[in-house]
């Protein structure tokens, strides 16, 4: 069974980026995406973009895009999120979380499609203060 | 963006009672692609049902989840104490993957 661990709290001054990490083990790195969703305090849940470390595939929120850029080290079976341009708005915890997948090919062009998230990390809170 | 539009926001039951939350599509979404999750205070999400209506694995049978189109239910049969959480529903077959607002189901 994969176990998502994620990295301690980070505090950032606005402006500023920080990038947070999620090691995956006790499973494949290469079977599955790591998804990223973020939760302000108090609020609902928000995606904010995937990769698929096996073939390098990288999908964000139109929101995030510009500003996010997740990697992972199929080494290591970590993924990373780094999030840019920091505003105080962006205070939340955030969550990797795992997801199965898969592919059709269609005149040549691969699409990917996504399952539900069955396992998540604890989560990281990011602060950012002006 | 499929935008999902849960009710009610709160709901107030008693342990033993029956506990229904809605989930409503802003659009039809194949009953495949329809999630579940609990989340307590201070924890990750949990999920729950998968494909509308199956249970994850170690998920108790007093969890149900049924519909189609563009309204999707998640039923609690008898409320144990520790169902008392917030719950979400998701779609995960149009990109951007897409959360409800929650349903904060609370001790009356």
């Amino acid at each position: 069974q994969v176990q998502l661990v994620q990295s301690g709290a980070e505090v950032k001054k606005t402006g500023s980026s920080v990038k947070v990490s999620c090691k995956a083990s006790g499973g494949s790195f290469s079977s599955h995406t790591i998804t990223w969703v973020r939760q302000a305090p108090g609020q609902g849940l928000e995606w904010v973009g995937r990769i698929i470390p096996f073939l390098d595939i990288v999908d964000y929120a139109q929101k995030f895009e510009g500003r996010v850029t997740i990697t992972a080290d199929k080494s290591t079976t970590t993924a990373y999120m780094e999030l840019s341009g920091l505003r105080p708005d962006d205070t939340a915890v955030y969550y990797c979380a795992k997801e199965d997948y898969g592919g059709k090919s269609e005149d040549g062009t691969w699409t990917y499609y996504y399952y539900y998230m069955d396992v998540w990390g604890k989560g990281t809170t990011v602060t950012v203060s002006s | 963006e499929i935008v999902l539009t849960q009710s009610p926001a709160t709901l107030s039951l008693a342990p033993g009672e029956r506990a229904t939350l809605s989930c409503r599509a802003s659009q039809s979404v194949n009953s495949r692609h329809i999630a579940w999750y609990q989340q307590k205070p201070g924890q990750a999400p949990r999920l729950l049902i998968y494909a509308a209506s199956s249970r994850a694995t170690g998920i108790p049978d007093r969890f149900s989840g049924s519909g189609s189109g563009t309204d999707f239910t998640l039923t609690i049969s008898r409320l144990e104490p520790e169902d008392f959480a917030v719950y979400y529903c998701q779609q995960y077959g149009s990109s951007p993957v897409t959360f409800g607002q929650g349903t904060r189901l609370d001790i009356k």
